[in-house]
């Protein structure tokens, strides 16, 4: 079984600070980690993603993220928040042999001016 | 096309009615996959094709929910006798390859059972 956990469900930021969006996995095997940004009215959008290889991924729009198999996290970080970074952000993992992802709850990013 | 498209994109119906909401994926994919959102929530995964054939479908909540995709490329999903529960955003994803891909979301239809 995989299951997703994001703490947090609003996260406020002034603009130029660190962003840090926490997420939390379960998963028997060795996961795929994904983290995606929805804007408003819109679909979702992939990030980064981590699969195999390095643990510190490089997304777009400044973002990355780290895979920390002993913490069994995927917290995504961006060291300068932009006004129009603020969107929800969801985290997703597929285990080793499935096709479904589950999608964390999400996490709403607020950035104020 | 250039991205995922869904049709129409917000749909309003009375309570008992029938409803199909489209998605076209982006060309040459081969997995389709069909989710449920609900406010203050991530998607919710109703069922998975690939090529024609669904290979996944425990996501959908019960017999009223049924996806087709006959051809390998546009699916539809139909719900029969609508519940006021049943009023949520429905996205669509596409993928190419393998699980560990990119999928690529439509923007989605929303919705409304009166």
């Amino acid at each position: 079984a995989q299951s997703v956990t994001q703490l947090g469900s609003h996260v406020s930021v002034s603009e130029g600070a660190l962003v840090l969006l926490r997420c939390n996995y379960s998963s028997s095997v060795p996961p795929y980690l994904f983290w995606y940004v929805q804007y408003p009215n819109q679909g979702l959008q992939l990030l980064l993603k981590y699969t195999t290889g390095a643990t510190l991924v490089k997304g777009i729009n400044g973002f990355e993220a780290e895979f920390k198999k002993s913490e069994t996290s995927f917290h995504l970080t961006k060291p300068s928040a932009h006004m129009s970074d603020a969107a929800e952000y969801f985290c997703a993992v597929i285990s080793g042999g499935s096709y479904i992802p589950t999608f964390g709850r999400g996490t709403s990013l607020i950035v104020h001016p | 096309g250039a991205g995922v498209s869904q049709t129409p994109s917000n749909k309003v119906t009375e309570k008992g009615k029938y409803v199909e909401l489209r998605c076209d994926p982006i060309s040459g994919h081969t997995a389709l996959y069909w989710y449920r959102q609900s406010l203050g929530q991530g998607p919710e995964f109703l069922i998975y094709f690939q090529g024609t054939g669904a290979a996944d479908d425990s996501g959908l909540p019960n017999d009223r929910f049924f996806a087709v995709r006959p051809e390998g490329s546009v699916s539809t999903l139909k719900i029969q006798r609508t519940e006021r529960g049943d009023s949520a955003v429905y996205l669509c994803a596409s993928r190419s390859e393998g699980t560990g891909d990119e999928q690529f979301f439509g923007p989605g239809t929303r919705l409304t059972v009166l």
